[in-house]
């Protein structure tokens, strides 16, 4: 089972609005609405910010929204914060011997 | 409040065995998998297995299968993920994590702290 694949940055000044792709394949992000998105600060754990494709948890800013297109998914962070500046991890359900797979990762540069 | 507390960081050499735990509370522990999560020195993360801590049913990435077990002891609200011989290309951060409803394809919800697995050849 391959990684899904993302952009390995993306930039963008305080205020602006960005967005992270993640392609995948019929066999998972094509097929599944269980795409995630995690927030990864360096030292810390990973922390789920988007579920379900365009689900945020409880707690979770209204400025990281998420959306999919056929074998394609999408996280948009709006109003660019320079906390925001992190890695990015998108995941799938896959239904076969590997559960899930995650993105290669984008690392978020706040200018 | 949910919280996976892991056990702490290690180092080993090639060969060995070892074993690292992460014990759950403020749930019902039985009640919702616990999978493992590999974070490689090059950042990238990759999903190794998971266990249904009721029954101890687990399933494997193939990419892991037969190099590492998983397991649990829903007693003590801890799951462990277990090498007999490691090597060191298994040095990396492991993580436990659970989801929110126990449903298939749910996501990841909780995390544990990680656990760094330093093994030297």
């Amino acid at each position: 089972q391959s990684a899904l694949t993302q952009p390995a940055s993306v930039s963008g000044s305080p205020g602006q609005s960005i967005t992270i792709s993640c392609t995948g394949t019929r066999s998972d992000v094509g097929t599944y609405h269980y795409v995630s998105w995690y927030q990864q600060h360096p030292g810390k754990a990973p922390k789920l910010i988007i579920f379900e494709v365009s689900k945020r948890p409880s707690g979770v800013s209204n400025r990281f929204s998420g959306s999919k297109s056929g074998n394609t998914a999408s996280l948009t962070i709006s109003g660019l914060q320079a906390g925001d500046e992190a890695d990015y991890f998108c995941s799938s359900y896959t239904g076969r011997n590997t559960l899930f797979v995650f993105g290669t990762g984008t690392k978020v540069t706040v200018l | 409040e949910v919280q996976l507390v892991q056990s702490g960081a290690e180092m080993k050499k090639a060969g060995e065995s070892l074993r690292i735990s992460c014990q759950g509370s403020g749930y019902n522990f039985a009640s919702y998998w616990i999978a493992w999560v590999r974070q490689t020195p090059g950042g990238g993360l990759e999903w190794m297995g998971r266990i249904d801590p009721d029954d101890s049913y687990t399933n494997y990435s193939p990419s892991f299968q037969g190099h590492v077990t998983i397991s649990a002891d829903k007693s003590i609200t801890t799951a462990y993920l277990h090498w007999s011989s490691l090597r060191a290309s298994d040095t990396a951060i492991y993580y436990c994590v659970s989801p929110k409803k126990g449903l298939d394809g749910e996501a990841f919800h909780y995390w544990g702290q990680g656990a760094l697995v330093t093994v030297s050849s």
